[in-house]
């Protein structure tokens, strides 16, 4: 089975600072697609970013980076100037062949003012 | 900006009963999908559906569970005969034709007593 692991269960960061959250995963397929979800106390999951494999640039959108790792196997989350609004639940996920995606255990994201 | 809407957003049912969860996929989606979130847990993948029938379940999604397309915008998750164990967050989830982004709805949650 797939696996993708997000082994930070929390984090906190200082409001305006950079922060950097953790995903390993498990795959034999060259071609995939990585995604990072941010999931606030609303429940609602909104796309953060997401990274084909093929490409070996990082995705980046606005404040949000990854730093994709293709041998190793991960895919980090960097997010610069952290907001108080960033604070969330966040998954790591991954697709293979367009089909379903499967999350990591989430990292909950504290903003310290 | 198109958006996957869920109805209702909160439901609470009593065990035995059946439930219809409804979604209304972003209109040029032709890949739905159906995953819960237990509360503190990590967004589990149900069933994907796709020209009409399902493409892809989970052991989860048991004799209980039903999907359907009952018409050219609704994709309606049925549980049978809710257990407690059936309380959660259901997710719906939608995507183009060649495309693996996958967009969610806010979510329906489910209380069943």
């Amino acid at each position: 089975a797939q696996t993708v692991t997000q082994s930070q269960p929390e984090m906190s960061v200082q409001e305006a600072e950079t922060v950097t959250l953790s995903c390993t995963y498990d795959t034999s397929e060259s071609d995939y697609y990585l995604f990072w979800y941010k999931q606030p106390p609303s429940r609602q999951m909104i796309l953060v970013i997401r990274q084909e494999a093929y490409k070996q640039q990082n995705a980046t959108e606005n404040r949000f980076s990854v730093n994709f790792q293709k041998a190793a196997k991960s895919f980090s989350l960097k997010i610069s100037d952290s907001q108080l609004g960033d604070a969330a639940m966040y998954f790591c996920g991954k697709v293979q062949g367009y089909q379903k995606v499967t999350f990591g255990t989430g990292t909950k994201l504290q903003v310290i003012p | 900006e198109p958006e996957v809407t869920q109805t209702p957003s909160h439901q609470v049912t009593q065990m035995g009963q059946e439930v219809i969860l409804r979604c209304v996929p972003i209109s040029n989606h032709l890949y739905f999908y159906w995953y819960r979130q237990i509360l503190g847990q990590k967004v589990e993948f149900l069933v994907s559906f796709y020209n009409n029938e399902i493409s892809e379940k989970s052991e989860i999604f048991d004799d209980q569970f039903s999907v359907e397309r009952p018409d050219g915008s609704n994709f309606t998750l049925k549980i049978r005969s809710t257990k407690l164990e059936d309380s959660a967050m259901y997710f719906c989830a939608s995507r183009e034709y060649a495309q693996e982004t996958q967009y969610f709805g806010p979510g329906t949650r489910l209380l069943v007593l």
